[in-house]
Parts: C-alpha cells; structure tokens; sequence
C-alpha cells in the first residue's frame, strides 16, 4: 500500500474552512483516497473517498492533484465539533478482502 | 439502523483473566473487523472476516487472543490469559457486500470496548 503523509497537528477557526494536506506521492493508479476522522472517545467516522476527480458529499470535499500525489480535505465551514484526528488512507477497491490500515493521522483543533 | 453494536463498553478485569469482547455488525454487512487503538500504537488491525471466515489475522499479537464469528450477526474477541498491556479500546467494525462496488473500505464503527487489565 501507498504511504501517506499528514501534518500531525492544525489549528481553524470556527466557522472557516479546514485544508487538510495529504501527501501520497508512491500511489498506484488503481490505489483509491479515504479520509476518515475520530472524534474523541468515538470509533472512526468515513468521511469520503475519490480516485481522480475531486469529490464533494455532505461532510467535506476532496481534492486529488492532477499527478495524484497529494490530495486535500476540505471542510468548508469548520465547527467546534468538527476537532478530531483525521486520517487519509489509500487503498486499492474491489480487492476481496483488502484491509484498511490507519496511520497517526493528523489532530484538527477548531477554535472559537 | 443501530449500527455496529459492541459490549461491553467498559471493562476491568485482573491480570490472568478471559475477557471476551462482542460485536453485532450491521445487518446485510458481510466483512467484519477487529481494531484495536493505544496510544502508543494507535489504531492496529488485528484480524477480519469476509463472510464469517476470517481472511487475515496477521495483526493478531500472539496466541492469548482469538476471534470468532460464528454467524453473520455475531463476533467474538477473546483474550486468555489477559495482561496489563492488553489496556486499549478495541472497536469493531462492518462493511457491507454492496459497498464492495462503490466504497470497499467504507466501513462503519462501533463506539468501541475500553478494556482495563490490572
């Protein structure tokens, strides 16, 4: 699987957005981005997934770079509930039995 | 849709004891995992099953841990005999066959079991 690299901690103020830089730059072209986050005492929370084109749902967006090396979560109005560690995965889909393996992740702290 | 569900979500036991650790996973969901999180290690894939059948237990730390599942609604982790560094909180989680096509690693979490091993 393709390492990924996360800033290990970042501050937002509430109500702005949170860019959450992903760096993934060993990525095969059939290796899919998640991001995942897990908010204090809770179990981890999918967030949003993507390949190539950038991809947006009711959380957050996410932007792939062209070479799809990198990539970035957007939060577009931060709230003091969004703090949390958020982690991005890559993964190949469809593989039966593939397994998602979380790494440090990056701490998000929303500040009012 | 109640989600993944684990019990119990607290435990503290003393060195040597079982400790058995549930997990119901979501209805119609056919994967079923076992993750446990430290934060010294943070969060580390112990085994999985696709279909009842576990697939990969590599992260399974040694033979004092087991899993099972039994039927499709039901999971078990066992720990004998348990030890202090077994501490952590050990979540289970589900993926359903249908997400295979448009989301294979989308899984749902349970809120996790805090185990406490004096």
């Amino acid at each position: 699987d393709a390492k990924t690299t996360q800033p290990t901690s970042m501050d937002c103020a509430e109500g702005r957005a949170a860019n959450l830089p992903c760096n993934h730059s060993t990525i095969s072209g059939n290796e899919y981005v998640y991001w995942y986050r897990q908010i204090h005492s809770q179990g981890p929370q999918y967030i949003i997934h993507g390949l190539k084109n950038n991809e947006t749902n009711e959380m957050a967006s996410l932007i792939i770079t062209e070479d799809r090396k990198s990539s970035t979560l957007i939060l577009p109005h931060a709230t003091l509930r969004d703090t949390a560690v958020y982690y991005c995965i890559v993964r190949v889909m469809g593989e039966y039995g593939n397994k998602l393996v979380f790494g440090a992740g990056t701490i998000l702290r929303v500040k009012s | 849709d109640a989600g993944v569900i684990q019990s119990p979500r607290h435990e503290v036991t003393e060195m040597g004891q079982e400790v058995t650790l549930r997990c119901k996973p979501i209805s119609g969901h056919n994967s079923l995992f076992w993750y446990r999180q430290t934060m010294m290690r943070g969060l580390e894939l112990l085994i999985y099953f696709n279909n009842n059948v576990p697939i990969d237990d590599s992260g399974m730390p040694e033979d004092r841990f087991s899993a099972k599942m039994p039927n499709a609604s039901f999971s078990t982790l066992k720990i004998q005999p348990s030890e202090p560094r077994d501490s952590a909180v050990y979540f289970c989680a589900s993926r359903g066959w249908r997400d295979g096509s448009s989301g294979a690693n989308v899984l749902t979490f349970g809120a996790g079991s805090r185990l406490t091993v004096l």
